[in-house]
């Protein structure tokens, strides 16, 4: 079985350019997460979907930030423009419902995209 | 709101020594318990999980036991290896917040020959 696969692994841009990094979850996991880890802190989550419905995106940081996960599958997550404070590294994770629920459904983890903004 | 504190790292240590990563949490409900653990160049991998109180998670030889009396779920290892040389996220789920991860700070730890 497949693991989360993340692209790309690194990428550097400017500040003010857009980058789109992406994530591509186990086969039949219809849950899907976002986090971020800024310089050594601790990480961060951003969103959840639900197959393709954002189900909690309460910890997407400003509207710079737009994720989205087409017919359920794959997601992606555009920042537009980058800002020097988005450096860092950015994990997709997915698992197989129920959501968490009571028995704490593990996460698979992706290998992340560090993603320096100069 | 809910969060995690672990110990501030990096902890060095020798071969054979054993370890303790000590994570305390603040919930609101019952959360499921975690550590996980990133290896060089890698992403997280799940090491051991606890989902209700007195549980003891175990893998690799690593343990930790969900204390919710002193709302804990410290790591320890009896006998490091040079190959256990990571760093260790500790992390809950809150049952009703669709599984959402809420790490601490992550501990790294080196192991020396």
């Amino acid at each position: 079985e497949a693991g989360v696969t993340q692209f790309p692994s690194h990428s550097v841009i400017e500040k003010g350019q857009t980058v789109t990094l992406r994530c591509d979850p186990i086969s039949g996991h219809d849950n899907l997460y976002w986090y971020r880890r800024v310089m050594g802190k601790e990480i961060k989550f951003l969103l959840h979907f639900v197959k393709e419905s954002k189900q909690d995106e309460s910890g997407m940081p400003n509207n710079r930030f737009l994720a989205e996960r087409t017919g359920g599958t794959y997601s992606t997550l555009k920042v537009q423009p980058a800002e020097l404070e988005d450096s860092g590294v950015y994990f997709c994770a997915s698992s197989q419902p129920p959501e968490g629920g009571p028995l704490g459904q593990p996460q698979h983890f992706g290998d992340g995209t560090r993603l320096s903004i100069l | 709101g809910d969060s995690v504190t672990q110990m501030e790292g990096p902890v060095t240590l020798s071969e054979e020594a054993f370890l303790t990563i000590n994570c305390t949490y603040t919930a609101t409900g019952y959360p499921s318990l975690f550590w996980y653990v990133q290896y060089p160049g890698e992403g997280l991998q799940l090491l051991l999980k606890a989902t209700k109180a007195d549980d003891k998670g175990s893998n690799k030889g690593f343990e930790a036991t969900y204390r919710k009396e002193t709302t804990s779920f410290h790591l320890e290892k009896g006998s490091v290896q040079v190959s256990d040389s990571a760093v260790y996220f500790c992390a809950l789920s809150e049952n009703n917040q669709g599984g959402k991860l809420i790490f601490g700070q992550g501990t790294e730890l080196s192991v020396k020959p």
